[in-house]
């Protein structure tokens, strides 16, 4: 158990739809990183957050959107939802000095399949 | 961000040691090597991580060539549970301390028999 918490475990939606992904980090952890896994892509960083902040952008669609609440827990959310959106979704987080030493502990992640 | 090559994959019998290699003639001088392997249907997990000297824990042990160029995985006994995509990955240790985002390449996929 990394002691990252992500919500829903599956999802399944129709195309056009919207749903939102969440992700409680480990007690401790200011950053928060989103993944995305499809089976021909491969695992793409999408988006990091620190504190609130968004940090470091990756290969995330305009129809995607995250956000990091005071809290500290993330969202991501997914909008008008294409076939090809379908894949794993996996948040991860680290501690805040991480830099280049920290690792990452990630979730186990959220499926989503759209119809 | 520097970038690793890695074998497609690479078979090994239970109880045997495995080597896995990583090239990165790139490498900064900032750059840590990143070791993290994702299990079938699971999220990626932290293996090992160094920066220019070898570096052992209980999963595994680091080998970093002199040159920094190249580095292995080494997996002392293989087990059935080793079985995994193993990710090798440049972070740039000076960049920002609110951490830093992974870039995946596409591993090594290991297969292990009994």
């Amino acid at each position: 158990d990394s002691g990252v918490t992500q919500t829903p475990k599956h999802l399944i939606t129709a195309t056009g739809q919207r749903v939102t992904l969440r992700c409680s980090p480990r007690s401790g952890d200011l950053s928060v990183y989103w993944y995305q896994q499809s089976l021909d892509q491969g695992l793409q960083f999408l988006i990091q957050y620190y504190n609130g902040e968004e940090r470091a952008k990756g290969n995330i669609l305009e129809r995607f959107s995250a956000q990091q609440f005071p809290d500290l827990h993330s969202e991501l959310n997914l909008s008008s939802l294409e076939l090809g959106d379908s894949a794993l979704y996996f948040c991860a987080s680290s501690f805040r000095l991480a830099g280049g030493t920290g690792e990452l502990f990630f979730g186990e992640g959220s499926r989503l399949t759209v119809l | 961000d520097a970038k690793t090559t890695q074998p497609n994959s690479m078979e090994s019998n239970e109880e045997e040691p495995v080597h896995l290699p990583c090239n990165h003639s790139t490498i900064s001088g900032t750059d840590y090597i990143h070791w993290y392997r994702q299990l079938p249907s699971q999220g990626p997990e932290y293996v090992i991580h160094g920066l220019t000297s070898n570096v052992n824990n209980r999963m595994a042990s680091l080998a970093i060539a002199e040159d920094r160029k190249s580095s292995t995985l080494i997996l002392h006994r293989a087990t059935l549970r080793d079985a995994a995509v193993y990710y090798c990955i440049l972070r740039d240790g000076m960049r920002s301390q609110a951490g830093t985002a992974l870039i995946f390449g596409k591993g090594t996929t290991l297969s292990v028999s009994s």
